[in-house]
């Protein structure tokens, strides 16, 4: 069965560089969402959205920004990088009311 | 106070036992409850979804909800090493993000 995926794998980045990440959700899913895993913790909710429109916003900075297209994948920017914000990213897809699956995740460096 | 709290381990437990998660939460909202497996550096992977208390079984695992307690439970028969993991609970509202815990680290000793 098709999984969600993400892309790039592996990302390393320099602080104060921007970054990109890619989703592409399981087909007939319509809606995405995105986390936040750093070292030894729980995925963290950033940003939602469900037919182009974003559904709801946790934890993300207002450095990140992220939009999904009409093909409903979705890319995460990332602007302004701290070390910090290194982590797994991690992209789940749902359909309406369903449950959510995971992408294999963005190991994002900054260093 | 987490909305979720999940006792981190490390759980060590031999091939062949019986082995027990469990998660508390503290807001009675909630709606499903899962269970995902996480192996290192890998994207979560649902494992059990349910809705309302009671139990559910797939295989070697039995999921348990109890709302009126605000408790859920996972239990893993006939344990083996491929069972080695993180195990987060979740769960959320209707249509919403997932809350999760923070994960236990199981070991299962051949």
């Amino acid at each position: 069965a098709a999984g969600v995926i993400q892309s790039p794998r592996h990302l390393i980045k320099e602080k104060r560089e921007t970054a990109t990440l890619k989703c592409y959700p399981i087909p007939r899913h319509d809606t995405v969402y995105w986390y936040q895993q750093g070292p030894g913790q729980d995925p963290q909710f950033l940003i939602s959205f469900y037919e182009k429109m974003q559904s709801d916003k946790g934890s993300i900075p207002d450095r990140f920004s992220a939009q999904q297209f009409s093909d409903y994948h979705s890319e995460l920017n990332m602007s302004s990088l701290e070390l910090g914000d290194s982590a797994l990213y991690f992209c789940a897809s749902s359909s309406p009311g369903g449950e959510q699956f995971f992408g294999p995740g963005t190991r994002l460096t900054v260093l | 106070q987490k909305e979720v709290e999940q006792d981190p381990g490390p759980l060590s437990v031999p091939e062949g036992a019986i082995v027990s998660l469990n998660c508390t939460y503290s807001n009675s909202a909630f709606q499903y409850f899962m269970w995902y497996r996480q192996y290192s550096r890998k994207g979560p992977e649902l494992l059990m979804y349910t809705y309302s208390s009671g139990n559910k079984e797939d295989g070697r695992f039995t999921a348990q909800v109890d709302k009126s307690s605000k408790y859920i439970s996972l239990f893993i028969r006939d344990s083996q090493p491929s069972d080695s993991a993180t195990y987060l609970c979740a769960m959320r509202w209707r249509d919403d993000k997932i809350i999760f815990g923070k994960g236990t680290r199981l070991h299962i000793l051949p």
